[in-house]
């Protein structure tokens, strides 16, 4: 079983949906990441929460530590959210990733 | 610098040849690590430095790699005999401290070909 789970591992959706992209782990973790990555591009991070809820603009993370479940959601999604988005959650030291979930939002 | 950089962004290489990339993180980040992520993949960790210390190597696929940070700032992974199987993008992050509980701060990445 892996360690990170994501889904869905491809997702569709037109401009101004709700989005939610879902990852569950069963590593031990003292906080979890969300990373965006672009075509061809470098890896930004999104969040890093170890426990409730974070937002920024137009992104929510939350986390259930008991559950070992975080999601990412996207609300009024755009053509430029069209992304990998990578659930990484670490212990003390190292991350582990998750495939990632392939976004596209089309205009 | 304002960022994580690494060198080079490309490199191709023939099957045998060593290799070394180099990661610049950012000033003053004690933590490093390095990644690997095939295509299609996402990151697998490979290393993790705190300072010069390296503290986990345990992703290193084979002693063919090798990684240093002889100062506790610039640090350099080495693939010799490089081999198809290598070829991915290696990836450097920063962080203040460790990864679990600090933002980390990823460079552009180092894409490998083997040929």
């Amino acid at each position: 079983k892996n360690e990170v789970e994501q889904s869905p591992q491809n997702l569709t959706a037109q401009e101004g949906e709700f989005i939610t992209i879902n990852c569950s782990y069963s590593v031990g973790i003292s906080a979890l990441h969300w990373l965006q990555q672009h075509p061809g591009g470098g890896i930004v991070s999104l969040f890093m929460l170890s426990s409730g809820k974070k937002k920024h603009g137009r992104l929510i993370a939350t986390i259930n530590i008991q559950e070992k479940h975080s999601s990412l959601h996207i609300t009024a999604s755009h053509p430029r959210d069209s992304a990998v988005y990578i659930c990484a959650p670490g212990g003390s030291e190292k991350l582990v990733f998750g495939k990632g979930t392939k976004l596209t939002v089309n205009p | 610098g304002a960022g994580v950089s690494q060198s080079p962004r490309y490199k191709v290489a023939k099957r045998g040849q060593d290799v070394a990339l180099r990661c610049d993180p950012i000033s003053g980040h004690v933590s490093l690590f390095w990644y690997q992520q095939a295509l299609g993949q996402g990151p697998e960790f490979l290393t993790y430095f705190q300072n010069e210390a390296q503290l986990d190597k345990s992703g290193l696929p084979s002693d063919r790699f090798f990684a240093e940070r002889p100062e506790g700032s610039v640090s350099t992974l080495k693939i010799q005999r490089t081999q198809k199987e290598d070829s991915a993008v290696y990836l450097c992050a920063s962080s203040s401290g460790g990864s679990g509980a600090n933002v980390l701060t990823f460079g552009a990445g180092s894409r490998l070909t083997v040929l």
